[in-house]
């Protein structure tokens, strides 16, 4: 089975500039999550989706995130216009059932901000 | 509020010796909780979560609810398990998110 998918695996870019992350879910999955590891911070949630709907965005830090998941298949986090602390790395994760069910991690995008 | 505290960043033990990373929770209502580790160069994946009562790799974990913890331990580490542990929480009655601890490096010395 392939596991969850993160694209691009790195990305430097200047301050101001846009970045769109893409996460492909395990198929069949319909629960999508995105997670952000702040350099020396712990793993914080972002957002939730149940197919194409969002769940949950609570943990969206600000409005410069935009976070879309078009026919409940893959999902994309744009920042824009992206600012230093929006540096960190992404994670990404699908579970089959919602709730407390087992989250598979894709390998994350690692998001350099100059 | 709903916080997963691991307090040691770093925890160094030799090969054979016995390994407890702690991990406390503060939480109000009835938590699901897991274990997550990421080797060197993987991704993050579940080692074990208190529901299902298992031992993986030698590793278990109990869930005491009146000290709120949930510590994972093994009593022979093997340098294989040196890696980054993550403590989680999650509800029955949420979304699933999950909160995690600021994690573990567990380093295993030959």
């Amino acid at each position: 089975e392939a596991g969850v998918t993160q694209f691009p695996s790195h990305s430097v870019i200047e301050k101001g500039q846009t970045v769109t992350l893409r996460c492909d879910p395990i198929s069949g999955h319909d629960n999508l999550y995105w997670y952000r590891r702040v350099m020396g911070k712990e793993i914080k949630f972002l957002l939730h989706f149940v197919k194409e709907s969002k769940q949950d965005e609570s943990g969206m830090p600000n409005n410069r995130f935009l976070a879309e998941r078009t026919g409940g298949t893959y999902s994309t986090l744009k920042v824009q216009p992206a600012e230093l602390e929006d540096s960190g790395v992404y994670f990404c994760a699908s579970s089959h059932l919602q709730g407390p069910d087992t989250q598979y991690f894709g390998p994350g995008t690692r998001l350099t901000v100059l | 509020a709903q916080r997963v505290t691991q307090p040691e960043k770093l925890l160094s033990v030799f090969k054979g010796a016995p390994v407890e990373l702690k991990c406390n929770y503060s939480y109000s209502g009835s938590p699901e909780l897991f274990w997550y580790v990421q080797y060197s160069r993987q991704r993050l994946q579940l080692l074990l979560r208190h529901i299902s009562r298992e031992s993986i790799k030698g590793f278990t974990a109990d869930l005491n609810k009146g000290e709120t913890s949930f510590h994972l331990k093994k009593p022979f580490a093997q340098e294989e398990d040196s890696a980054m542990y993550y403590c989680a929480l999650s509800s029955a009655s949420n979304t699933g998110k999950l909160i995690f601890g600021q994690g573990t490096t567990l380093q295993v010395k030959p």
